[in-house]
């Protein structure tokens, strides 16, 4: 159990363009979903939490207004890069989160490749 | 805010050699958690383990919750476990994960 699926798994847009990425949980329900973003060579940073819903909380320095993200249902949440820029091509990757104990135990979709040209 | 750190950066195994993989945090955490990158970039969960010890396989973790560490273990370790271990926390009770800046493992056959 506890699988993530992301789609589409890479796109390439042109400048000035929109792209979304869905996120969903397959066989579990997730109230709070993350969007991540990797550079290569480099960890994960977050740039967001979703909760079904609920207006998602950015972390500081993602702008709110190019990355959207919407989690209308228990199982999926998209994230929508808006007028996209040679600069956010990048790797993004979601994960899905359930209860264990106090804490929530992430799960993550295969990522998406961007490139923007 | 927390300090993930993870050592070594990089390791170079012969097949079927051993190794340990450590996290260190600097702070109390509620969550602990290892991942394994594979070449594609899927991350896959490996161990979630706050504290205490577990095995799965060849693979066992134990995390020292009082002194701030964890370790991961590979033990006969195969091509397959090539890839990128990150060590991630939860410390503020807001769920959200921060990533150490991983291990890279290379098992060459």
């Amino acid at each position: 159990g506890a699988v993530v699926s992301q789609h589409p798994s890479w796109v390439i847009c042109k400048s000035g363009t929109s792209v979304k990425i869905e996120c969903r949980s397959l066989d579990f329900q997730a109230t709070t979903m993350f969007w991540y973003r990797q550079f290569p060579k480099q960890s994960l940073m977050l740039m967001a939490t979703s909760n079904e819903g609920s207006k998602a909380t950015y972390e500081q320095g993602v702008e709110k207004d190019k990355f959207l993200i919407n989690h209308a249902s228990l199982t999926l949440s998209t994230l929508t890069v808006t007028s996209a820029h040679p600069e956010d091509s990048s790797f993004y990757i979601c994960s899905a989160s359930r209860p264990s104990g106090r804490a929530l135990e992430q799960y993550f979709g295969p990522g998406t490749r961007l490139t923007v040209t | 805010g927390i300090q993930v750190e993870q050592s070594p950066p990089d390791l170079i195994l012969q097949e079927g050699a051993n190794s340990t993989l450590r996290c260190n945090f600097s702070d109390s955490v509620n969550n602990l958690q290892w991942f394994h990158q594979n070449p594609w970039g899927q991350l896959i969960n490996l161990f979630y383990i706050p504290s205490g010890t577990k095995q799965n396989g060849r693979l066992s973790a134990t995390t020292v919750a009082t002194e701030r560490y964890s370790l991961l273990y590979i033990s006969s370790s195969q091509t397959t476990d090539s890839g990128v271990y990150f060590c991630a926390v939860e410390y503020r009770n807001d769920y959200k994960l921060s990533f150490g800046a991983g291990t890279t493992v290379t098992v060459r056959a």
